[in-house]
């Protein structure tokens, strides 16, 4: 069974830097894209980006809103995805999710459909 | 970037009806439309991909179609398992992928 697990939510501080991370299981991890998206508290989802696979080149995409404060990485020898969030705001309060998106196969350039697997979610509360 | 404007932003059913969502972007995604349900305290659960496609293990009475700038998820028998909100979500390449505002589904 595919799994996906977050971890390293928890109360911080404005202003600090905090990393999330999501470790795959039953699955290759490395042949994955891995995105995370956010939901505040009352709110919607919010995607955040994502990051290719290294056989698809690895590229790196993020929502402008986020752009430049958030850095997604992976470890796929560990078969981890992290999220880093630079200069944590209060509106950073959310809970977390890191899910995989499905591939279109055979499709140049490359496409993505739906994320089809979910972590749990991590949650994140930032005080001042 | 584009915006996915969902309608109604809530409705209330009653078991049996059919019900529609619509989600618009304001620009071309081309096929590359989403749909997700989710429920209080849980993670999205993908229902329907390239706007028509039903995810597997996703029951039947949901379906989508659309293309280019408008789509639509259809319930066609509300079930009691089926009061969520759903979410479309458009994964085109060129452009930076964005989640609609959600539609949540309540009991009459």
């Amino acid at each position: 069974e595919v799994q996906l697990v977050e971890s390293g939510g928890g109360l911080a501080q404005a202003g600090r830097s905090l990393r999330l991370s999501c470790r795959g299981s039953g699955l290759k991890f490395g042949d994955y894209a891995m995105s995370w998206v956010r939901q505040a508290p009352g709110k919607g989802l919010e995607w955040l980006g994502f990051i290719r696979s290294k056989i698809h080149g690895g590229a790196i995409e993020y929502a402008a809103s986020v752009r430049g404060r958030l850095t997604i990485s992976r470890d796929d020898s560990n078969s981890i995805a992290y999220l880093q969030i630079n200069s944590l705001r209060s509106d950073d309060t959310a809970i977390y999710y890191c899910s995989i998106p499905q591939v279109e196969v055979g499709r140049n350039p490359l496409h993505y459909y739906g994320m089809d697997v979910w972590g749990q979610g991590t949650t994140v509360t930032v005080s001042s | 970037d584009i915006q996915l404007t969902q309608s109604p932003s809530s409705l209330s059913a009653s078991v049996g009806d059919r019900v529609t969502i619509t989600c618009r972007a304001s620009q071309s995604v081309m096929k590359y439309l989403n749909w997700y349900q989710q429920k209080p305290g849980k993670a999205p659960r993908l229902l329907i991909y390239a706007a028509s496609s039903l995810q597997s293990g996703v029951p039947s009475r949901f379906s989508g179609s659309g293309s280019g700038t408008d789509f639509t998820l259809t319930i066609s028998s509300l079930q009691p398992e089926d009061f969520a909100t759903y979410y479309c979500q458009h994964s085109y390449t060129f452009l930076t992928w964005t989640f609609g505002q959600g539609t949540k589904v309540e009991v009459k």
